[in-house]
């Protein structure tokens, strides 16, 4: 089943901040975040490999609450670039270089 | 990085006719490729995955009969959509992963959009 990903859009103004969830109704054992742009394919952002787990480059970063068979992205002050539609993946078992799950996506528009 | 392409970049074909797609690993060895299909404004629908000299494994609701998956080299996947009706239009996505070291990334092509009239 599809992970959910919340919310399914958002608009903001540079420099805002924006939390955007993701939420399993199975067991996480990874989760990959990535960021597409209209017509262009997934670019990787970062995986989380275990529960607890906290990462970050530059104004984005991530969580991942194994418990709660969630995570959540992170985009601190954000810019233009980082318009686009963020989607979770998860894989069905084991580490995260099997098969991925989606989650449904979130649009994100940033305006200047 | 690793560099996933993908050929062509868009097609347009009659109904009735196939189309073949490839996806290529351009500097690394691949054992594992996975085909998708993304409608507009939607997901990522895994259709597929393609493993190096064996068949390919497919998502329960996809036609192996109609999209027929070969992993002939550990740089080369290829997904041939036989007799393409409209309904199969859509932006088609492959993506690769290495065969060693601890990367569990996975790199996505460029995509492929099909247009079928």
């Amino acid at each position: 089943q599809q992970p959910v990903q919340s919310p399914q859009a958002v608009i903001l103004r540079e420099g805002e901040d924006a939390v955007i969830n993701c939420s399993s109704s199975k067991a996480l054992y990874s989760v990959h975040w990535y960021r597409q742009k209209h017509g262009e394919a997934p670019v990787f952002l970062m995986i989380l490999l275990k529960g607890g787990e906290q990462k970050g480059h530059e104004k984005i970063s991530a969580s991942f609450n194994e418990k709660k068979q969630q995570s959540s992205l992170y985009l601190t002050a954000s810019q233009l670039s980082y318009s686009g539609t963020y989607f979770c993946g998860t894989p069905p078992v084991g580490f995260g270089n099997e098969k991925l799950t989606f989650g449904t996506g979130t649009r994100l528009t940033i305006i200047p | 990085g690793a560099v996933v392409s993908q050929h062509p970049s868009w097609v347009i074909c009659k109904s009735g006719t196939s189309v073949k797609i490839e996806c290529r690993s351009l500097d690394f060895q691949a054992t594992t490729m996975f085909w998708y299909r993304q409608f507009p404004k939607q997901s990522l629908m895994l259709m597929a995955t393609s493993n190096e000299g064996s068949k390919a494994t497919y998502e329960q609701g996809v036609e192996k009969d109609k999209f027929l998956i070969n992993h002939a080299s550990l740089t080369l996947s290829t997904l041939t959509v036989t007799s393409a009706h409209p309904e199969d239009s859509s932006f088609y996505i492959c993506s690769a992963r290495g065969n060693s070291g601890p990367s569990y990334e996975q790199y996505f092509g460029p995509g492929t959009r099909l247009t079928v009239t």
